[in-house]
């Protein structure tokens, strides 16, 4: 069955530390891969996407992620994680334009001084 | 610009009365539209999603529906609530390029 993965619920990592975020999909084709970050009580902000083309995207905030087909993962990364980057992080997949974004079920980051 | 409107923000509604929440998108023409519902610890879980007026597709079964009266508007209702139907709701609409989000709406049912 499709799906997406997000194998981590939560996650604290110190500040100034490096974070990596873990997605992996489950579907026959190559999907068009997102991250979204929300904040509590918040709609979700677009971070960044990956179509086609190179597997290292850059988003905004300082992240990136990278597209590693043969893993069927696009996990996001940070190299240095700020307080203000606590929140709930979700991966998302669309298929194609008629078939719905599908989501992760999120990780909650917690940054510690 | 694309811009996506989703009222009211906060809603505390007594079990067995209806439900009403409406969604409108700005700046796009014939946009994919999605109701989620988020739950502590449960990710965003898919409603419905609606590829055009009068087409609803739904993921979930149960107490809640949806219809698309007009291209860019979505609405989520329900007749009887209850107290499971308790959460965090999101519209959204999206292109392939990207989804865009309206800020949610929490609905309390007591």
């Amino acid at each position: 069955a499709q799906s997406v993965t997000q194998p981590d619920i939560h996650i604290t990592v110190s500040e100034g530390a490096s974070l990596e975020l873990r997605c992996n999909y489950s579907y026959g084709a190559t999907p068009y891969l997102f991250w979204y970050v929300q904040s509590p009580g918040q709609g979700l902000q677009l971070l960044l996407k990956y179509f086609s083309g190179d597997t290292l995207v850059q988003g905004i905030k300082g992240f990136e992620a990278e597209f590693k087909r043969s893993q069927s993962s696009f996990n996001l990364r940070k190299p240095s994680v700020h307080w203000s980057d606590a929140a709930e992080y979700f991966c998302a997949v669309v298929l194609s334009g008629n078939t719905p974004l599908v989501f992760g079920k999120g990780t909650r980051l917690s940054v510690i001084a | 610009s694309q811009t996506i409107h989703q009222w009211p923000a906060t809603l505390v509604q007594p079990v067995g009365s209806p439900l009403s929440l409406e969604c409108t998108v700005e700046g796009t023409s014939n946009p994919n539209l999605y109701w989620y519902r988020q739950a502590a610890g449960r990710g965003l879980q898919l409603l419905f999603y609606s590829v055009g007026i009068g087409q609803i597709s739904s993921e979930v079964p149960q107490n809640l529906s949806a219809s698309r009266p007009q291209d860019r508007q979505f609405i989520l209702s329900s007749k009887k609530l209850l107290l499971s139907d308790s959460g965090f709701y999101l519209c959204a609409w999206s292109g392939l390029s990207e989804a865009f989000f309206g800020q949610g709406t929490r609905l309390t049912v007591v």
